[in-house]
């Protein structure tokens, strides 16, 4: 079936180093993808997203890149804070509406 | 900021019980809310797209009668989970799009209820 996955369970980085986070996609027909934040015992948190039709966005401190020819998302944290430690989720709106399905997700270790 | 607020934010139940979990939208009208599973370690699964004066479309494998949802009006959403099992013990999250934005990404997330059935 179709899915939105992701790369690597666990990502461990030191404080103050670049992270980047991995997800993979099944479903060509995505018209925006988004990333997600989600701590512990927390909703998720809206972090970055990107229309089908680009390639590259970027916000505060993180950069999202996508690339249809793969079918590969990723997440780029500038300068990783210890604050940035959660789970990251990957998710894609499929057309026809506002439905999210999201991926497997990420969690990302800060050690200071 | 759009808020989006549940009720409780966690409850102990007994096996045979059925529990309600309330889904608020605390600033902003939503037709549209949607509920959503996560185990421990795991990811959100959605579980049914809740419509305000209609009935909740729910996904492949979730079943309507074990998890009924009642959309009363534009800032509630109920979700009972009836009959509860300890198969049933998760992390129950809701989110909401404002009626107002036709933008996708406009959908905030609760807090999410952890229901633990004994």
């Amino acid at each position: 079936g179709e899915s939105v996955g992701l790369h690597l369970p666990t990502l461990s980085v030191q404080e103050g180093d670049n992270s980047i986070i991995n997800c993979a996609y099944s479903n060509s027909a995505s018209d925006y993808f988004i990333w997600y934040k989600q701590e512990s015992g927390k909703g998720p948190q809206f972090i970055i997203d990107i229309r089908s039709n680009m390639d590259k966005r970027q916000g505060q401190r993180v950069t999202v890149l996508l690339n249809k020819t793969v079918k590969h998302l990723s997440l780029q944290i500038a300068a990783t804070q210890p604050g940035d430690s959660a789970v990251y989720f990957c998710a894609e709106i499929r057309t026809g509406g506002f439905k999210t399905i999201f991926g497997a997700g990420t969690r990302l270790f800060v050690k200071a | 900021g759009a808020v989006v607020s549940q009720h409780p934010s966690r409850v102990i139940c007994k096996s045979g019980t059925s529990v309600k979990i309330e889904c608020r939208s605390l600033d902003f009208q939503a037709t549209t809310m949607f509920w959503y599973r996560q185990f421990p370690k795991k990811s959100l699964m959605l579980m049914a797209t809740s419509n305000e004066g209609s009935k909740a479309t729910y996904e492949q494998g979730v079943e309507k009668d074990k998890f009924l949802i009642n959309h009363a009006s534009l800032t509630l959403s109920t979700l009972t989970v009836t009959s509860a099992h300890p198969e049933d013990s998760s992390f129950y999250i809701c989110s909401a799009n404002p009626d107002v934005s036709s933008s996708y990404n406009e959908q905030f997330f609760g807090p999410g209820t952890r229901l633990t059935v004994l």
